[in-house]
């Protein structure tokens, strides 16, 4: 099976910028989604097939892929944008998710 | 606008069943996959099953042999049945639209299954 790991948990400064990441053997060769979950609510989309911005989701939010990692990064991190984080992978016809990072802004 | 409704959660004992139902509007469940998605409380999301739109199914191996995914294309509506439920199977299950075989664009809000005696 395959595996993904995010760390559990990243702290970032109101307007700084925070990086996510998510390892995965040879993750540069899948296509990475990544989701945002507030408490009590349901995953929202922010980043798909590595790169792309669903119109909603402001460009603050930006998603890259390369070798073993992918990389979530939200600049000019907000009070709002605290959350959990999870990235998304195809294994053949299985979808894998991350464990999940929760994001802090303080 | 695009709105998918989960109901049919609640609670049940070790080896019973339920049966979630999620409701779409806004597209053809017919011309789509669709997915479950499930998350034990205070845990990570955990993948389930898919329906494509063949009406061909693939489920975790986790829940291989004891749910079933299925569809009702005249209601516009998917199903997941749940058999033999255990305890570790408390959930809120998400149901959600896979785009492109992809990413998973519209999600519904969850209904909550708890399995305790």
């Amino acid at each position: 099976s395959y595996d993904l790991t995010q760390p559990v948990s990243v702290s970032v400064a109101p307007g700084q910028t925070a990086r996510l990441t998510c390892e995965g053997n040879r993750i540069g060769y899948k296509n990475v989604h990544w989701y945002q979950q507030k408490p009590g609510q349901a995953p929202v989309l922010v980043i798909h097939r590595d790169t792309n911005r669903p119109s909603a989701i402001p460009e603050r939010f930006a998603g890259s892929n390369s070798g073993n990692t992918a990389t979530l990064t939200i600049t000019a991190a907000q009070a709002g944008d605290e959350a959990d984080y999870y990235c998304h992978v195809w294994d053949s016809r299985t979808a894998v998710f991350g464990g999940g990072t929760r994001l802090t802004v303080l | 606008e695009v709105q998918l409704v989960e109901t049919g959660g609640g609670i049940v004992q070790p080896g019973g069943s339920l049966r979630l139902s999620c409701a779409v509007s806004g597209l053809r469940v017919s011309d789509n996959y669709m997915t479950w998605v499930r998350q034990a409380p205070g845990k990570g999301l955990e993948w389930v099953s898919i329906i494509y739109d063949d009406g061909g199914t693939f489920s975790a191996d986790s829940v291989e042999g004891r749910f079933t995914v299925s569809r009702d294309t005249s209601n516009n509506t998917v199903h997941l049945r749940l058999d033999r439920l255990r305890v570790d199977d408390t959930a809120v299950y998400f149901c959600a639209r896979v785009y492109g075989g992809n990413h998973f664009d519209y999600w519904g809000r969850g209904t909550r299954v708890t399995v305790s005696s």
